[in-house]
């Protein structure tokens, strides 16, 4: 069956950066494009971009240009996450998500368990 | 690019019917029929719910529909029961070839 395992919980100071990952499984991983999505405590969802597995092709949302870059690695079915100079807004579950093959763009079909991002002095 | 508009909370009696609307604008939801809906309970991952306006994924309940009228997209539960108390929100394709989310609705069951 489709997974996809994201890595564990992370504590930043200001200023650091995370790189959080997800691995899938159960697919062809080329298939199908990854998205992240996040969410702070007691807010909603928010879109932070997402990737073309086969042409390795990114899009991001506009209050993250410039600090965030999705990247993925064919040869382990990963896709990975990097924001920097964080600050205390980016405290949230951050979740991976695929989109659903052959289908219409948002349609994210399976998700990750999600990965707590801590920031905090 | 601005979050989509949605109410903060909407709620029912068991087996009533309730709607969600989901305002865009002509760059996202009235542009496109790319429009999903995914309902989340705190703690556990989002499930899409519909896709494409008004298409439901494999083993999702037909007691959710879809729909679009212009720039606004809407989530119908019908036949409501306590399992569907949880958040929801909708989701949209945008002419930046961005993804954008709306604000969230929560659903409380009478």
């Amino acid at each position: 069956q489709v997974q996809l395992v994201q890595s564990g919980a992370e504590v930043k100071k200001p200023g650091a950066s995370v790189k959080v990952s997800c691995k899938v499984s159960g697919y062809s991983f080329i298939d199908a494009g990854v998205s992240w999505v996040r969410q702070a405590p007691g807010q909603g969802l928010e879109w932070m971009g997402w990737i073309n597995i086969y042409y390795g092709s990114t899009e991001y949302a506009q209050k993250l240009l410039g600090r965030v870059s999705i990247t993925s690695d064919t040869s382990t079915s990963t896709v990975y996450m990097e924001l920097t100079s964080l600050t205390s807004d980016d405290t949230a579950v951050y979740y991976c998500a695929r989109d659903m093959p052959a289908a219409t763009p948002v349609a994210f079909d399976c998700w990750g368990q999600g990965s707590l991002v801590t920031v905090s002095s | 690019q601005s979050a989509l508009t949605q109410p903060g909370s909407v709620s029912g009696f068991p087996g009533q019917s309730i709607t969600i609307s989901c305002t865009g604008t002509s760059s996202d939801v009235g542009g496109y029929n790319y429009v999903s809906w995914y309902q989340h309970h705190p703690g556990k991952a989002p499930k899409l719910m519909i896709y494409g306006v008004s298409n439901r994924p494999s083993g999702v309940s037909d007691r959710f529909s879809g729909s679009k009228s212009g720039n606004t997209a809407s989530l119908t539960i019908s036949g409501l029961q306590a399992e569907d108390e949880a958040d929801y929100y909708c989701s949209s394709y945008t002419s930046t070839n961005k993804g954008v989310f709306g604000g969230g609705t929560k659903v409380t069951v009478l």
